[in-house]
């Protein structure tokens, strides 16, 4: 079935330092991927909508500037949190769906990233 | 109000027992996700659904569109089905806040 791989799983970085996300659909090609974010007890909350070769659409909210995303390969996309404070500490989700219709599941998601910005 | 809910919050129940998470929305969507958060984090997609029925195991999906509700029912439930479900619309904008389930032994 359809695989995307997150990574990192857990990442700790000290406040005022960039961390990167990586999200690859692994056997097939995601035109578009999601990513989401999430509070402790909390439910996902969509921050942006990453696409392939253009700008990734963001919601209300999320900022532009310090939520980078970047979508260059059908197979891969990144999040880049920007000097990162201890508030964006947050557990990250990726997701992309498999437009060949194998996944009669709807969305394959990563694995998650516990980011924690000390 | 969220555009979608979910009950119960929190469930705990035997191990064999017939569970039932319930999900109703006020937003229109074309179709609805059922997804399982494990402990750890990692998301699985159960199900996705526009209408009626899908069954996968011991896992069942319903939908009502014209009602904008939908169930999980869970057969036979075992300590590994213990995780977080939350329904959420297809268009990925709209989740509910979960429903957190323990199956004891």
């Amino acid at each position: 079935g359809a695989v995307v791989s997150q990574h990192p799983s857990r990442v700790i970085c000290k406040s005022g330092t960039s961390v990167k996300i990586e999200c690859r659909s692994l056997d097939f090609q995601a035109t578009t991927m999601f990513w989401y974010r999430q509070f402790p007890k909390k439910s996902l909350m969509l921050m942006a909508t990453s696409n392939e070769g253009s700008k990734a659409t963001y919601e209300q909210g999320v900022e532009k500037d310090k939520f980078l995303i970047n979508h260059a390969s059908l197979t891969l996309s990144t999040l880049t949190v920007t000097s990162a404070h201890p508030e964006d500490s947050s557990f990250y989700i990726c997701s992309a769906r498999d437009t060949r219709g194998q996944s009669s599941y709807g969305y394959t998601f990563g694995s998650g990233t516990r980011l924690t910005v000390v | 109000k969220n555009e979608v809910e979910q009950s119960p919050q929190n469930l705990t129940a035997q191990e064999g027992e017939f569970i039932t998470i319930n999900c109703s929305y006020s937003v229109g969507i074309s179709a609805l996700h059922w997804l399982q958060q494990h402990p750890g984090g990692g998301i699985v997609s159960l199900f996705m659904l526009s209408s009626g029925k899908k069954k996968h195991g011991r896992l069942i999906a319903t939908i009502n569109i014209q009602e904008k509700h939908s169930s999980l029912h869970i057969t036979a439930s075992h300590p590994r089905d213990s995780a977080v479900y939350i329904c959420a619309g297809a268009d990925q904008f709209y989740f509910g806040t979960g429903t957190s389930l323990t199956v004891i032994p």
